[in-house]
């Protein structure tokens, strides 16, 4: 298998702008995660999925972030507009069991909003 | 609120020396721990865990100790290796709810 793949690996953008990260997780794995690291704050769960169904996104920041999962391979998380503080690296991860210690991650998509 | 902490954004030990990575929780009800290790460029990888019904666990040469009255978790790493150098991310959980990671350490093993 070829583990988590996210795309894009960088982007940089304009404030204001949309910005669409995409992950694809692991064939067979139930759960799908979105993560965002930063210097401050580490690794903050953002928003995770059960069959494709949001099960708690209390992590989002705010209404400027979405996620979705329109089918068992692919989600997407979407900035709109894009503002600096959104800058960080975004991972993806996926597992096969709730909250099974081996979470696989993607490896992350650097954004940089100037 | 940062529920999980982890204090020393660095450190640096000598090739062969122990390293110990230290971690610290606000949560009591937390019931599991885990350690995880990223390099450069790449997605955290998971490296070893504990239960709070256990205060040691050991997997050659990493070993996980835990203070529930403390609410402190140490990752010792004996002898370091070169190859070790990475970020290190302290996780919690309580049952099958989320996890929480702390802010990480930039573990330097130098040659």
């Amino acid at each position: 298998d070829a583990g988590v793949i996210q795309s894009p690996r960088h982007e940089v953008t304009e404030m204001g702008q949309e910005v669409t990260l995409r992950c694809k997780p692991i064939s067979g794995h139930d759960y799908l995660f979105w993560y965002r690291q930063t210097m401050m704050r580490g690794l903050e769960l953002l928003i995770y999925f059960n069959n494709n169904v949001p099960i708690d996104d209390s992590g989002m920041p705010e209404d400027r972030f979405s996620a979705k999962m329109p089918n068992a391979s692919f989600s997407t998380l979407k900035i709109q507009p894009s503002e600096p503080r959104d800058s960080a690296v975004y991972f993806c991860a996926s597992s096969g069991a709730p909250w099974e210690e081996t979470q696989y991650f993607g490896p992350g998509t650097r954004l940089l909003v100037l | 609120d940062q529920q999980v902490k982890q204090n020393s954004p660095s450190l640096s030990v000598q090739e062969g020396r122990i390293s110990i990575l230290n971690c610290d929780y606000t949560n009591s009800m937390f019931d599991y721990f885990l350690w995880y290790k990223k390099y450069p460029a790449e997605g955290p990888t998971f490296l070893i865990s504990i239960s709070s019904i256990k205060d040691k666990n050991e997997d050659g040469r990493f070993t996980v100790f835990l203070n529930k009255s403390a609410k402190h978790l140490s990752l010792h790493i004996v002898p370091s290796q070169p190859g070790d150098s990475a970020v290190y991310f302290c996780a919690a959980r309580r049952g099958n709810n989320d996890m929480r990671f702390g802010a990480g350490t930039r573990l330097t093993v130098k040659p």
